[in-house]
């Protein structure tokens, strides 16, 4: 089945600053690959997604961007502010149809003011 | 248009006896799968549910189960409960066909102690 790498599992950075997380992922058939935010104590809400079609995806300060041929994909948080402190999750898709998610171990973002 | 919601929210309940969890999609999504959520593995799949039938099951024992409805709600079973089995249970709900058959949104959970 597909699994999917994540790293780091911590990142610290300043208020202002860029925060990049990476993930990898060993089905090449996977086509679809989420992030979730989820703050403490409340649900995973998706935040930006890619699908395979596309290289990079952008949402105002945060981005996605998808290696195909390397299998792995980045979330890009640019001008991070306090309330970006969360755990971020990336996935991907289970190949066949279904509607099933692999989830990356999580990082946890922590933005100082 | 109303997220996905599940009941209840807190549980406790004693190793052996068992608890069935519920979980109502976005309306118009008719597929459901559900994760445990664990500090130490993270959201792990435990099956998904597509018009009343199971499409996908994850690596879980077979005290683990779960159904769906005609109206898309869906339930999940977990029998003679054993302490690891304590986690936050996550559903998530999608369209489960087409090009966004795979964009997952989920529920608050099911925060599950196990004595």
């Amino acid at each position: 089945g597909e699994n999917v790498e994540q790293h780091p599992s911590t990142l610290s950075v300043q208020e202002g600053d860029s925060a990049v997380i990476k993930c990898t992922y060993s089905d090449s058939a996977s086509n679809y690959f989420p992030w979730y935010k989820q703050e403490l104590g409340k649900r995973p809400q998706l935040i930006i997604d890619i699908r395979s079609n596309v290289g990079e995806k952008k949402d105002q300060r945060i981005a996605v961007t998808l290696n195909k041929t390397a299998k792995h994909f980045s979330l890009h948080i640019t001008e991070t502010q306090p309330e970006d402190s969360a755990v971020y999750f990336c996935a991907a898709s289970s190949p066949g149809g279904y509607s099933t998610l692999t989830f990356g171990k999580g990082t946890m973002l922590l933005v100082s003011p | 248009k109303a997220g996905v919601t599940q009941t209840p929210r807190y549980l406790i309940k004693t190793r052996g006896q068992q608890v069935t969890l519920s979980c109502s999609p976005i309306s118009g999504h008719r597929s459901v799968s559900w994760y445990q959520q664990t500090p130490g593995q993270g959201l792990q799949f435990l099956f998904e549910y597509f018009s009343e039938t199971q499409r996908n099951k994850g690596n879980f024992p077979g005290r683990f189960s779960g159904r769906q409805f005609s109206n898309s709600r869906s339930e999940m079973n977990v029998s003679t409960l054993e302490l690891g089995d304590s986690a936050l249970y996550l559903c998530a709900s999608s369209l489960g066909t087409g090009a966004a058959r795979d964009e997952q949104y989920f529920g608050p959970g099911t925060r599950l102690t196990v004595t």
